[in-house]
């Protein structure tokens, strides 16, 4: 199956900074990513949908000035959490999407996820 | 919103089928039924999707009752490593939301040895 990546796997900053995590999609263009988080025990919640080009498409509720999403080219996609707080300490999974695989029904492809947390 | 309901908890033998149900009384006529998992710490993983028949892959089965309101997964030989949360997730072929997956709160499967 097709391969999704996230970079880092794990990260640990200070209150304040800002931190960026890469979402690539490893032998496939994805036109479409989208960006989840996960508290601890909860289920996936959707944060964001980028489209390669374009402005991303945010949740209600999530701040488009504090998470910033870039999807420069069709196998990258970068979620920049800015003036990280503790609160925003949680598990953040990128997915990949493409329209293209005519062989298979299953068009969106996870990453491995990014564990974030804020001191 | 989930526009699925499952258990929250169930508990298989090791070597035993497992069988996770759903319900999704509200699908609409375009809408698949798609099932991922969720081993601890990573990713979900894709496991099998159907619209109306049951289906078969490697990895499991998915009987779709005839009304489409509820379906199961059946992984005939449950292993340790089968334990995860299972999410049953309805999804419109095409036209608006057909690209988003709306996560539910799954079932958390244990695996007994």
């Amino acid at each position: 199956g097709a391969v999704v990546s996230q970079h880092p796997s794990r990260v640990i900053c200070k209150s304040g900074t800002s931190v960026k995590i890469e979402c690539r999609s490893l032998d496939f263009q994805a036109t479409t990513m989208f960006w989840y988080r996960q508290f601890p025990k909860q289920s996936l919640m959707l944060m964001a949908t980028s489209n390669e080009g374009s402005k991303a498409t945010y949740e209600q509720g999530v701040e488009k000035d504090k998470f910033l999403i870039n999807h420069a080219s069709l196998t990258l996609s970068t979620l920049t959490v800015t003036s990280a707080h503790p609160e925003d300490s949680s598990f953040y999974i990128c997915s990949a999407f493409t329209s293209g695989r005519t062989s298979s029904y299953n068009e969106q492809f996870f990453g491995p996820g990014t564990r974030l947390t804020v001191l | 919103d989930a526009k699925t309901t499952q258990p929250p908890s169930m508990d298989c033998a090791e070597g035993r089928a497992a069988n996770l149900p759903c319900n999704h009384s509200t699908i609409s006529g375009n809408e698949y039924v798609y099932w991922y998992r969720q081993i601890h710490s990573q990713g979900p993983q894709y496991i099998i999707h159907g619209l109306k028949n049951n289906e078969t892959n490697e990895m499991a089965s998915l009987i779709i009752t005839e009304d489409r309101k509820s379906s199961t997964l059946i992984l005939p030989h449950a292993t340790l490593r089968d334990t995860a949360v299972y999410y049953c997730i309805v999804r419109p072929t095409w036209g608006a939301g057909s690209y988003q997956l709306t996560f539910g709160k799954g079932t958390k499967l244990s695996v007994i040895p």
